[in-house]
């Protein structure tokens, strides 16, 4: 069964910062992945997603995410992040058509 | 943007007591999923459904769960006699193809008394 490690259980930076989530997965196989943030109070909100092709990919609202195979890795990046950055994201793994989600990384993003 | 719509937003019950969650796919999806987030806890999978049937489940869907989708909009989850470990957020969701993107509803909290 494959499973999805996110290093960083809590981060606090401040605005402007640069933000890197680490995501690592265990599975051999074929994979999709995606990134999901739940701001507070809401439902989870696909950020980006990838599949195949170009292993760096861009979602919304400036967030990226680069996939590693080699590493086992998909690990989400923004290069300044603002105070509505501020939430719970998750990396998630899709193998063997069942999503299987990380353990969450909550944001605070101090003005 | 097509959204899934969950009803209610929160739902509180007595122990012992059935709940039906339930969960308004987007109009062309086939597969459909249940998930739920205890608070402070991560996502879980519970179980995903295609073709009017359960297409595999966790260890957490045990015999107190039952999922339906009674008619051609509504996908429902029962939990026949709720216990307090049972207080979560849960979400359904749909896609419309296997391993693709999923469509994520707003969640329903349930509060097990």
């Amino acid at each position: 069964a494959q499973s999805v490690s996110q290093h960083n259980h809590h981060v606090i930076l401040s605005e402007a910062a640069s933000l890197e989530l680490g995501c690592n997965y265990s599975y051999g196989g074929t994979v999709n992945l995606f990134w999901y943030v739940q701001y507070p109070g809401q439902h989870l909100q696909l950020l980006l997603k990838y599949f195949s092709g170009d292993p760096l990919v861009k979602g919304i609202k400036g967030f990226e995410a680069e996939f590693i195979k080699s590493k086992f890795s998909f690990n989400l990046r923004k290069p300044s992040v603002q105070w509505s950055d501020t939430a719970e994201y998750f990396c998630a793994v899709n193998a063997d058509y069942k999503l299987s989600f990380g353990a969450g990384t909550t944001v605070t993003v101090r003005a | 943007e097509p959204e899934v719509t969950q009803t209610p937003s929160h739902q509180v019950t007595q122990m012992g007591q059935e709940v039906i969650l339930r969960c308004v796919p987007i109009s062309n999806h086939l597969y459909f999923y249940w998930y739920r987030q205890i608070l402070g806890q991560k996502v879980e999978f519970l179980v995903s459904f295609y073709n009017n049937e359960i297409s595999e489940k966790s260890e957490i869907f045990d015999d107190q769960f039952s999922v339906e989708r009674p008619d051609g909009s509504n996908f429902t989850l029962k939990i026949r006699s709720t216990k307090l470990e049972d207080s979560a957020m849960y979400f359904c969701a749909s896609s419309a193809r296997q391993g693709e993107k999923l469509f994520f509803g707003s969640g329903t909290q349930l509060s097990v008394l």
